[in-house]
């Protein structure tokens, strides 16, 4: 069953702690991407990658690290320097210039 | 720079009226838009791009290079219409999507 997963679907963070998302897609796409979902704010790039061991920021890079060591993964890292972590996370895949792909989202929450 | 505007962020119609939400871009080459339909507590998925220019539940748009925009259109709104629309950007040699900030689209029985 080909597909995008992200997991895990819910993740609580402590303040000070860094945590990495799973993004892991199965559909032979060379492109990957990591999204924030804010309310009112709409989907704000973080990080995107073209091909694996090379990835670019985004608009709102500061405070995450990302690695592509494979095609099919793109996971992604909130480090403590991020001051407002608390957001839906969104991963998707595409082929270049073609339909993207989404995951069903990490939802996570600094307690 | 490149930059996709929605204007809306709520545009609320009555079943069976017609609905139109706006997008605005700005690119300097040739652009590829889409429009991307979240519906409640399901994943994000593409509903249409200007290349094709096909109607997909009874959605179309057309690329307006004139004016920048691509906005989409029904004629007819149904109540399973409502849902969060984002209109997408892909652009540049890297192909990075850029999204707009969405219109939650709201159709009331």
């Amino acid at each position: 069953d080909g597909g995008i997963t992200q997991s895990p679907k819910y993740l609580f963070r402590k303040e000070g702690q860094n945590v990495t998302l799973s993004c892991e897609q199965n559909l032979n796409h060379d492109a990957m991407y990591w999204y924030r979902q804010d309310p009112g704010q709409g989907l704000r790039l973080i990080y995107y990658s073209q091909i694996v061991n090379d990835f670019q920021k985004g608009d709102i890079a500061e405070g995450y690290s990302v690695s592509r060591e494979k095609k099919e993964s793109f996971p992604l890292t909130v480090t403590s320097a991020q001051k407002n972590p608390t957001a839906f996370y969104l991963c998707a895949s595409s082929m270049r210039r073609v339909e993207a792909f989404f995951g069903q989202g990490t939802r996570l929450t600094v307690v | 720079a490149q930059r996709v505007t929605q204007p809306e962020k709520l545009l609320s119609v009555f079943k069976g009226a017609p609905v139109e939400l706006k997008c605005n871009y700005s690119y300097s080459g040739s652009p590829e838009l889409f429009w991307y339909v979240q519906y409640s507590r399901q994943r994000l998925q593409l509903l249409l791009r200007h290349i094709s220019r096909e109607s997909i539940k009874g959605f179309t748009a057309d690329l307006n290079k004139g004016e920048t925009s691509f906005h989409l259109k029904k004629p007819f709104a149904q109540e399973e219409d409502s849902a969060m629309y984002y209109c997408a950007l892909n652009g540049g040699s890297q192909g990075n999507l850029i999204f707009g900030k969405g219109t939650k689209l709201s159709v009331k029985p």
